[in-house]
């Protein structure tokens, strides 16, 4: 079974300063890995993934995110956080143990950690 | 282009009643997926779709949650004689994967349907 694991419910930062939002994760297999982010009342925007290859990942808005398969840990990071960059975020899994098995094609969540940038 | 879409974005059911919710995928998106997010958790997988056949619905809750995609695009989840534990936000996502590759094409997501049962 796949599980992921986001310690904060809330991360504080001051506007200017580096973030991390932090995942840790548990597969069977290779793991396929997300961020996703949700604003209010919409949908989840994916941010970047890791899939092999480079650990550092770079995406969207400016966020990156480094995979360590010894701590089996995706964190998620910003070098200047942004007030607009205050909301929801959520870490997620995917086991790549077979191709062909289709019921792992889901992704296994966290339960979100919550960014507030304060200006 | 047209992300995925969800209607209706609200609904508003008495427990008991049956409801239907949309998912237009984006065009050409040949898997489709289901989940349900409960208010303050992490989105949860019920079903999932390759084209028209569904080859998961391990996460479908009970026998009263029913989902279909007979032409292979447009998806409806059903909920039947609706409890007041289905009420969350249901969200729709698809991505390009085909069956048989390394699937890692990101999953794109619709806004979702928030359920509220009385």
């Amino acid at each position: 079974a796949q599980s992921v694991a986001q310690p904060e419910d809330q991360v504080n930062v001051a506007e200017g300063n580096p973030l991390t939002v932090k995942c840790t994760y548990s597969v069977s297999g290779n793991p396929y890995l997300f961020w996703y982010v949700q604003y209010p009342n919409r949908g989840l925007q994916f941010l970047l993934k890791y899939i092999t290859g480079d650990n550092l990942v770079k995406g969207s808005y400016g966020f990156e995110a480094e995979f360590n398969k010894s701590q089996t840990s995706f964190h998620l990071k910003k070098p200047s956080a942004l007030v607009s960059d205050s909301a929801l975020y959520f870490c997620a899994v995917r086991d790549y143990s077979s191709p062909r098995d289709t019921g792992r094609r889901a992704l296994t969540f966290g339960s979100g950690t919550r960014l507030q940038v304060q200006p | 282009g047209a992300g995925v879409s969800q209607s209706p974005r609200y609904k508003v059911a008495k427990r008991g009643q049956d409801v239907a919710l949309r998912c237009d995928p984006i065009s050409g998106h040949v898997s489709l997926f289901w989940y349900q997010q409960a208010l303050g958790q992490g989105p949860e997988f019920l079903t999932y779709f390759q084209n028209e056949a569904q080859l998961d619905k391990s996460g479908l809750p009970s026998d009263r949650f029913f989902a279909e995609r007979p032409e292979g695009s447009v998806s409806t989840l059903k909920i039947q004689r609706t409890q007041q534990e289905d009420s969350a936000v249901y969200l729709c996502a698809s991505s390009l994967a085909n069956l048989g590759t390394r699937d890692y094409n990101e999953q794109f997501f619709g806004p979702g349907t928030r359920l509220t049962v009385l």
